[in-house]
């Protein structure tokens, strides 16, 4: 079936890049998505991107897809202590099924 | 705040307890999910509503009972529920399946079972 990988945990200092890596295994995947979790609230969604782009960046954040690897990366530029939360990586093949992994906690230090 | 809506935010029940879990966004989607956070876990989609029909269950065990009574709302009826049961429970929304059909959370209800 469908699955979602990505590592529980990054840590990096203030003002250096943050990049979580995720990996998926649906190769009809049409959507990409980042979501991101503050503490005690719900999943926000950061950015997307269409599985027939490479790259998408918006700010601070660059969205790097690579389709043959199934392997989908999100780049924090000049990581800030507010950008501490839980970032999931999902993916959209048909119909109304979304898979999301497990989230990796972003630990950023002052 | 998202437009989703989901009460009690925390929630405590016994294993031989009944209780409900209440979901209701203001966006005007039609489709409606319920999503199982545990920790170090990906997470789970329990169930899907399109226009208040349901579209996906992925194996829930019969203590979750889904409701949608409308496409605005979505209920989640637990009953004898176990520990392993305690873990976050997001509602979500979007449009619908088409297009980029962004998913919106709520904030979530804490169960513990006790």
């Amino acid at each position: 079936g469908e699955d979602v990988e990505q590592s529980l945990f990054l840590s990096v200092r203030e003002g250096d890049s943050s990049v979580i890596n995720c990996t998926y295994t649906d190769s009809s995947s049409t959507y990409l998505y980042w979501y991101k979790q503050e503490p005690g609230a719900g999943l926000q969604l950061l950015t997307y991107i269409f599985s027939n782009m490479d790259m998408k960046q918006d700010q601070r954040l660059t969205v790097l897809l690579n389709k043959k690897d199934k392997h989908l990366s999100l780049r924090i530029a000049d990581t800030q202590t507010g950008d501490s939360a839980i970032y999931f990586c999902a993916e959209r093949g048909g119909g109304f099924k979304t898979i999301f992994g497990a989230g990796t906690r972003l630990f950023v230090k002052a | 705040e998202t437009g989703v809506t989901q009460t009690p935010r925390h929630l405590v029940m016994g294993m031989t307890n009944k209780k409900s879990l209440k979901c209701e966004q203001h966006l005007g989607h039609n489709a409606m999910y319920w999503y199982k956070q545990s920790a170090k876990k990906p997470l789970e989609l329990m169930f899907v509503y399109n226009f208040k029909e349901q579209t996906e269950n992925n194996s829930v065990p019969s203590r979750f009972s889904p409701e949608c009574p409308n496409s605005s709302h979505l209920f989640l009826h637990l009953h004898t529920l176990q520990p392993e049961d305690s873990a976050l429970y997001l509602c979500a929304s979007s449009q619908d399946h088409t297009g980029i059909d962004t998913i919106y959370f709520g904030e979530g209800s804490w169960l513990t079972v006790v």
